[in-house]
């Protein structure tokens, strides 16, 4: 049972480039999610999905796109990679009995 | 609207004395509230949650919380810190009237224990 698994884990990329972001879960959860950590600033909501097919925007959507064509996988997709994107991303599934938020390790991701 | 706020940036203790980790929130609706722990290049792990049950919750590891509507605040505390409870720790809101999971972060803690 891996629970929520993110790849890959590190990638550095060039201003401009483009790059997606797996995660993928066997929990059977409906609802998952993609955050970003930075420094000072806990995480942020980037985007997330009630089930699949579906996906809505959260606190920082802006130059990040996300599909959930199935319900164990949530993408999420930098289309022209900005300094600003530096950061490390996690991914989580939640129980909606509980509430309890499962958590992938992280990407670190760094934009030169 | 929902916030959460915690009151300390960094804490620091010795170990085998307590921990006190503040947090209050803010939130229209009955929450949920959850603290969760990031040990150093690790994803977050729940250590305890309120879902209105009782207002003294207890996780793991001797973490205990306090829900205080009165005060609309929601402490972690732990009686007596150990070396490997030094990690960063984030108090989270979830507002029940609502499956959207629009959750909400503190800005976290960082809490240090000294030998």
């Amino acid at each position: 049972n891996a629970g929520v698994t993110q790849t890959p884990k590190f990638r550095v990329l060039k201003t401009g480039q483009s790059m997606t972001l797996l995660c993928a879960q066997d929990m059977n959860h409906e609802y998952m999610y993609w955050y970003r950590q930075d420094p000072g600033m806990g995480l942020r909501l980037i985007h997330y999905s009630v089930g699949e097919g579906t996906t809505a925007k959260g606190e920082v959507p802006d130059g990040y796109n996300v599909s959930r064509l199935k319900k164990q996988n949530f993408l999420l997709g930098l289309e022209s990679a900005a300094p600003s994107q530096t950061s490390v991303y996690f991914c989580a599934t939640s129980d909606t009995n509980t509430g309890e938020l499962f958590f992938g390790e992280g990407s670190r991701l760094t934009v030169l | 609207a929902q916030s959460v706020t915690q009151l300390d940036s960094h804490v620091s203790v010795s170990e085998g004395t307590p921990v006190l980790l503040r947090c209050n929130y803010s939130s229209s609706y009955s929450p949920s509230l959850f603290w969760y722990v990031q040990h150093p290049n690790k994803g977050l792990q729940l250590l305890l949650k309120y879902t209105s049950a009782a207002t003294l919750v207890k996780g793991i590891n001797g973490f205990e919380a306090e829900f205080k509507k009165s005060e609309t605040s929601f402490h972690l505390t732990k009686p007596s810190a150990h070396m490997s409870d030094a990690a960063e720790y984030f108090c989270v809101v979830s507002p029940t009237s609502s499956n959207t999971g629009k959750l909400i972060f503190g800005q976290g803690t960082t809490l240090q224990v000294k030998p």
